[in-house]
């Protein structure tokens, strides 16, 4: 059974740097792109960045680039997201998903960062 | 680039039929087979309903299906059921030279 398996929600300062994870299991890890999605209080749901795990290969949406920094660990089948300088606007629930040419079959639980 | 446009709500009584559009550019919507369709119930994960324009996941009731004319992909769900009122997103492939993928704004569907 293919799952992604998210960290738990975070309350963090303003300043404050931050790593969330999301494990994959049930599958292949290194051969699918895995997505990150941010979802604002009351909002919609945004791209943030494509991880293709095979080569690192990484992708940005324009509105995020510089602002995270998105990463594998392939020994552990884990994808990070990361901020080195959180801002209260970054409160949101993040959610990682597998994804082929961005559709996403299966999703992570969600991650709830408060700042 | 810019979010898929979809209409902020639609709504629908039980055993009726209702459409959700996702309107695009010829650079994502109308360039690319690969549109999918979301359904997301308050506090919960998006779930895949539709990919690759037409497709149904396995588990998906065959209420749910999607097309696409020119720009602008449609979602249908027919023989609508109280279960079925939720938030829907459209998502498209957008092209390997920009970044490429692309969400709609989110369309609030009503049972009544």
């Amino acid at each position: 059974e293919v799952q992604l398996v998210q960290s738990g929600a975070e309350v963090k300062q303003p300043g404050e740097s931050l790593k969330i994870s999301c494990k994959g299991s049930g599958y292949s890890f290194t051969k699918h792109w895995i997505g990150w999605v941010r979802q604002m209080p009351g909002k919609g749901l945004e791209w943030m960045g494509l991880i293709y795990p095979g080569d690192s290969n990484t992708k940005y949406s324009p509105s995020f680039q510089g602002q995270v920094s998105i990463s594998v660990d392939n020994s552990i089948s884990t994808a990070y997201l990361q901020w080195s300088s959180l801002k209260a606007s970054d409160t949101a629930m993040y959610y990682c998903g597998r994804a082929h040419y961005g559709q996403v079959d299966y999703w992570g639980q969600g991650t709830l960062v408060t700042v | 680039q810019s979010a898929l446009t979809q209409p902020r709500s639609v709504s629908g009584s039980p055993g009726q039929s209702v459409a959700i559009s996702c309107t695009g550019t010829n650079s994502d919507v109308g360039g690319y087979d690969y549109v999918s369709w979301y359904q997301q119930r308050p506090g919960k994960a998006p779930k895949l309903m539709i990919f690759d324009v037409t497709e149904r996941p396995s588990g998906v009731p065959d209420r749910f299906s999607g097309s696409k004319s020119g720009n602008t992909a449609s979602l249908t769900i027919s023989g609508l059921q109280a279960e079925d009122e939720a938030d829907y997103y459209c998502c498209s492939y957008a092209g390997r030279y920009t970044f490429d993928v692309v969400f709609g704004g989110g369309t609030k569907l009503t049972v009544l």
